[in-house]
């Protein structure tokens, strides 16, 4: 089964930039959305198709996709960033495949 | 607006079965794939299974025989049938609206709802 691998955890000061990434194999021959979760909440689409932006999502956030690894960016972090971070794709042999998660705690 | 409230979710024995609905509301079922999501306690998110429109199934391993997803178009429902229930099916599992273009991604998330397999 595809396997997507993200760093457990990341902490970043208010106002610098988050990069998580995402790892898998050829993973730029895939389509990679991301999701935020914050505590007790269902998670939120915050970039798909690698770097779409859903409608009212800022530009702060950010993604790309190349190589083994796919990216999640956030600019200018701020306190309400701070959540768990999937990334997601589809796979033709086993479906629907998130990535471990990443916890972005902001300092 | 379209939502998703899932309901169904207990407290139940190992080996039992339960069966949880997601009521949509704002769009119709049957005109999308639809999906369920699960959590575990402090852990990360696992597919379990989706509908597509056309009425095809597609199970994670973990619950392949044991779980059945269907779809009411009447209702505008979605269910999760899960039997031979094990310790570890215990999780939030959420319902999802699967959008499909040139991948598949979840567009639409329900609040969830717990569902405990402890003796």
């Amino acid at each position: 089964s595809y396997v997507l691998t993200q760093p457990p955890s990341l902490s970043v000061a208010l106002g610098q930039t988050a990069t998580i990434t995402c790892g898998g194999d050829d993973i730029e021959t895939k389509t990679v959305h991301w999701y935020q979760q914050k505590p007790g909440q269902a998670p939120v689409r915050v970039v798909y198709a690698d770097g779409d932006r859903p409608s009212g999502m800022p530009e702060r956030l950010s993604g790309s996709n190349s190589g083994d690894t796919a990216t999640l960016t956030i600019s200018r972090v701020e306190a309400g960033d701070e959540a768990d971070y999937y990334c997601q794709v589809w796979d033709s042999r086993s479906d629907f495949v998130f990535g471990t998660g990443t916890k972005v705690t902001v300092l | 607006e379209m939502q998703l409230v899932e309901s169904g979710g207990t407290l139940i024995q190992p080996g039992g079965s339960l069966t949880l609905s997601c009521a949509a509301s704002g769009f119709n079922v049957s005109n999308t794939y639809m999906s369920w999501v699960r959590q575990a306690p402090g852990k990360g998110l696992e597919w379990v299974s989706v509908i597509y429109r056309g009425g095809a199934t597609y199970y994670a391993d973990s619950v392949k025989g044991r779980f059945t997803i269907s779809r009411d178009n009447s209702k505008n429902t979605v269910s999760l049938q899960m039997n031979s229930l094990r310790a570890e099916d215990t999780a939030l599992y959420y319902c999802a609206r699967v959008m499909a273009t040139s991948s598949y991604y979840f567009d639409l998330w329900g609040q969830g709802t717990v569902v405990t397999v402890s003796s």
